[in-house]
């Protein structure tokens, strides 16, 4: 089945990593994607990474994937107060005809103090 | 360029109106997709347009809920007889076909009273 599942909320302090982990349930998802949701904006692409990579690092981002323990996790390095936000994890499910589905979890609220 | 555009950016309507929501893909974009954002909670797939093919409706909660794509551009999401539990930000995406990423709208944001 499709379930993506993350942790409701984490706390951080300014100038920490912050790790936020993501378990995925189906071992055919494509891609596996972390979006940003700042509060009442719609949702920003942050990252993504495809199945057959175990890392990938875009400045302060890096995205780790564990294919055996279907794990996913999102490190920010020295979280600013900017960061605070929802962050979503997606995978993406690829059929016939160009059509890619994506499964989101509930979202980790991420709130940096000073 | 522009991006992913959805109009209004809110909407109050008392239970039992209809509503229609819009939503203007990225110019170039075959794809377009619905989803619902209930308070609190991750997004609900709704429903999917690929270019000239059949929409994949799988997602929609109940048949109060419709929607159209005019010319393969903008569509519109018809909600009939709202429902308080309609309440949620609707948000759109695009994407090229097959393409990797979908780009979300900033969203319409529903309150039923």
């Amino acid at each position: 089945g499709e379930d993506v599942e993350q942790s409701f909320f984490l706390s951080v302090r300014e100038g920490d990593s912050s790790v936020i982990n993501c378990t995925y349930t189906d071992s055919s998802s494509t891609y596996l994607y972390w979006y940003k949701q700042e509060p009442g904006a719609g949702l920003q692409l942050l990252t993504y990474i495809f199945s057959n990579m175990d890392m990938k690092q875009d400045q302060r981002l890096t995205v780790l994937l564990n294919k055996k323990d279907k794990h996913l996790s999102l490190r920010i390095a020295d979280t600013q107060t900017g960061d605070s936000a929802i962050y979503f994890c997606a995978e993406r499910f690829s059929f016939s005809g160009g059509y890619n589905k994506l499964i989101f979890g509930a979202g980790t609220r991420l709130a940096v103090h000073p | 360029g522009a991006g992913v555009s959805q109009s209004p950016s809110n909407k109050v309507t008392e239970k039992g109106k209809d509503v229609e929501l819009r939503c203007d893909p990225i110019s170039g974009h075959t794809a377009l997709y619905w989803y619902r954002q209930s308070l609190g909670q991750g997004l609900e797939f709704l429903i999917y347009f690929q270019g000239n093919s059949a929409p994949d409706k799988s997602g929609l909660p109940s048949d109060r809920f419709s929607a159209e794509r005019t010319g393969g551009s903008v569509s519109t999401l018809t909600i009939q007889r709202t429902q308080q539990e309609d309440s949620a930000v609707y948000l759109c995406a695009s994407s090229t076909q097959g393409g990797e990423t979908q780009y979300f709208g900033p969203g319409t944001r529903l309150l039923v009273l």
